[in-house]
C-alpha cells in the first residue's frame, strides 16, 4: 500500500514564525502536491512538483514556498506565518495521471 | 477549462436509505474521474475511479458510480446507507493533459449525514 506521511498532525505557531511542513511518500511517485483545506472552499492547490527540484505554482501560492530535494520528500514552507494561514494542510502523491494518495493532514493554527 | 460541480453541499439520509451524491464535470478531453471520502480530521481516501474502461465503477464500502458522457455526470451511489458512511465526499476530474500537468480539479465536497 502507498503510504504518505506528514510530519505533524497538529501544529501551533506564532505570527511571523517560519514554518516547515514535511511530507514523505514511499512509492516512488513522481508527482507530489500540497493543498490547503478550509470549510466551504474545498481543496485548493498551493504547489505541486513533478520531479526532483521541479515545482509549479498552484492556485494559491502566495505566502508559501516548497522544496523537493529528494523524490520521496516534499516540504511546504511558510516564510512568515500569518493568522490567515491557519488551515488544514494536506499532502498527496501520484504516479503519472493516476489517482492521488493523501497523507493524514496537518492542522496548523497560527496565533 | 475543466471544472467539477457537486450538487448539494449537505445531504442527509436515513440509515438504510439510498445514498446519491451528484457530480457533474466539464472536460475538453476524455476524463479520468475520481470519488474520494474524508472522515473527520483525516486525509482523503480513494473510493473509486473511472479511467475509460467500464462505465459502471464499483468501489470500496459498497459504493459505485456511473460515468454518463451524454450527461457529463459521475454520480456516486450506495443502495443502503450505514452510520459509518457519514463523511465528506469529493469528486475530482483529471486536469488538462499538457506538459507537466498532473493536477486534479476538485469539487467543493458534499457532507453526508446519516440519521438513525
Amino acid at each position: 500500500d502507498v503510504k504518505v506521511t506528514q510530519s505533524s498532525r497538529y501544529l501551533v505557531k506564532r505570527t511571523g514564525e517560519k514554518v516547515f511542513l514535511e511530507c514523505v511518500q514511499d512509492m516512488d511517485h513522481e508527482n507530489m502536491f500540497w493543498y490547503r483545506q478550509d470549510p466551504g472552499l474545498g481543496l485548493r492547490l498551493i504547489y505541486f512538483s513533478y520531479d526532483v527540484k521541479m515545482k509549479e505554482k498552484g492556485d494559491i501560492p502566495e505566502g508559501y514556498s516548497v522544496s523537493r530535494e529528494k523524490k520521496e520528500r516534499f516540504s511546504l514552507i511558510l516564510e512568515s506565518a500569518s493568522t490567515n494561514q491557519t488551515s488544514m494542510y494536506l499532502c498527496a502523491s501520484s504516479l503519472g495521471l493516476k489517482e492521488q494518495y493523501f497523507g493524514p493532514g496537518t492542522r496548523l493554527t497560527v496565533t | 477549462a475543466q471544472s467539477v460541480t457537486q450538487l448539494g453541499s449537505h445531504v442527509s439520509v436515513s440509515e438504510g436509505a439510498l445514498v446519491l451524491l451528484r457530480c457533474n464535470y466539464s472536460s475538453s478531453v476524455p476524463p479520468y474521474l475520481f470519488w474520494y471520502v474524508q472522515y473527520p480530521n483525516q486525509g482523503l481516501q480513494l473510493l473509486l475511479k473511472y479511467t475509460s474502461a467500464a462505465t459502471l465503477v464499483k468501489g470500496i464500502n459498497g459504493f459505485e458510480a456511473e460515468f454518463k458522457k451524454s450527461e457529463t455526470s459521475f454520480h456516486l451511489t450506495k443502495p443502503s446507507a450505514h452510520m459509518s458512511d457519514a463523511a465528506e465526499y469529493f469528486c475530482a476530474v483529471s486536469g488538462e493533459r499538457s506538459g507537466n500537468n498532473r493536477k486534479l480539479i476538485w469539487g467543493l465536497g458534499t457532507s453526508l449525514a446519516v440519521n438513525p
